[in-house]
């Protein structure tokens, strides 16, 4: 059973233009969103981060929104560059007994920003 | 610089032998994580450690083991049980539970 959801597996976008990334989640105890980047061969790279309590977060080109009633989350980039070209993983995190927690990833959205 | 270090970054081993993954961080982080990403997937949580000499199962932690001795080092092996081992693998760390993961760069197993 798939948590954490990116259900278009690719976007392409012109540069300067915005690049919207959509997340669903069904686990209604999650409480803490997180958006990686990830390019081949290397590790995955934290962005921007959201807590149930706010729905929109801001980190200079990336904004990230929660609707929480829709169990939906969105990382938006603007203006888009070249270098954003990368896999997005949208991930979430509940916390367990004994102050316990882990991530849960979706399966990575491919960005391509065309020059 | 602070970091975690995943040695090494591409791995061969014969079918039927045991293998160590290393994964090392300077970063005086208490819990430590590997997962385990397939083409076409998201990372899958094989085991999380919290803090020194305890960890837990993720979600996929059959046919791996794992020890915490120390608070930099969290060595994940790969043993002849896990019936599809090859993958890339990521080794995390962040200084408790609820903060943002830091990763290594990975290590791509093959078996031959």
């Amino acid at each position: 059973d798939q948590q954490v959801k990116q259900n278009s597996p690719s976007l392409s976008v012109q540069e300067g233009r915005i690049s919207i990334l959509n997340c669903d989640y069904t686990n209604s105890m999650f409480d803490y969103f997180l958006w990686y980047k990830k390019y081949p061969a290397e590790g995955p790279t934290f962005l921007i981060s959201i807590s149930s309590i706010k729905d929109k977060n801001e980190d200079g080109r990336f904004t990230v929104f929660l609707n929480k009633s829709a169990k939906h989350l969105s990382l938006h980039i603007v203006p888009s560059q070249p270098g954003d070209s990368a896999v997005y993983f949208c991930a979430a995190s509940a916390l367990l007994p004994g102050a316990n927690s882990k991530l849960t990833f979706g399966k990575g959205i491919t960005l391509s920003v065309r020059p | 610089d602070g970091g975690i270090t995943q040695s090494p970054k591409y791995l061969f081993r014969k079918e039927g032998q045991n293998v160590t993954l290393s994964c090392e961080q300077n970063l005086n982080h208490d819990a430590m994580y590997w997962y385990r990403q397939d083409p076409g997937q998201g990372l899958r949580l094989i085991y999380y450690s919290q803090i020194v000499n305890d960890f837990q199962k993720g979600d996929i932690a059959e046919g791996y083991s794992v020890s915490r001795e120390k608070k930099e080092s969290f060595p994940l092996t790969v043993t002849s049980a896990q019936k599809n081992p090859t993958a890339f693998y990521l080794c995390a760390s962040s200084i408790n539970p609820r903060q943002p993961q830091h990763f290594g760069d990975g290590t791509r197993l093959s078996i031959l």
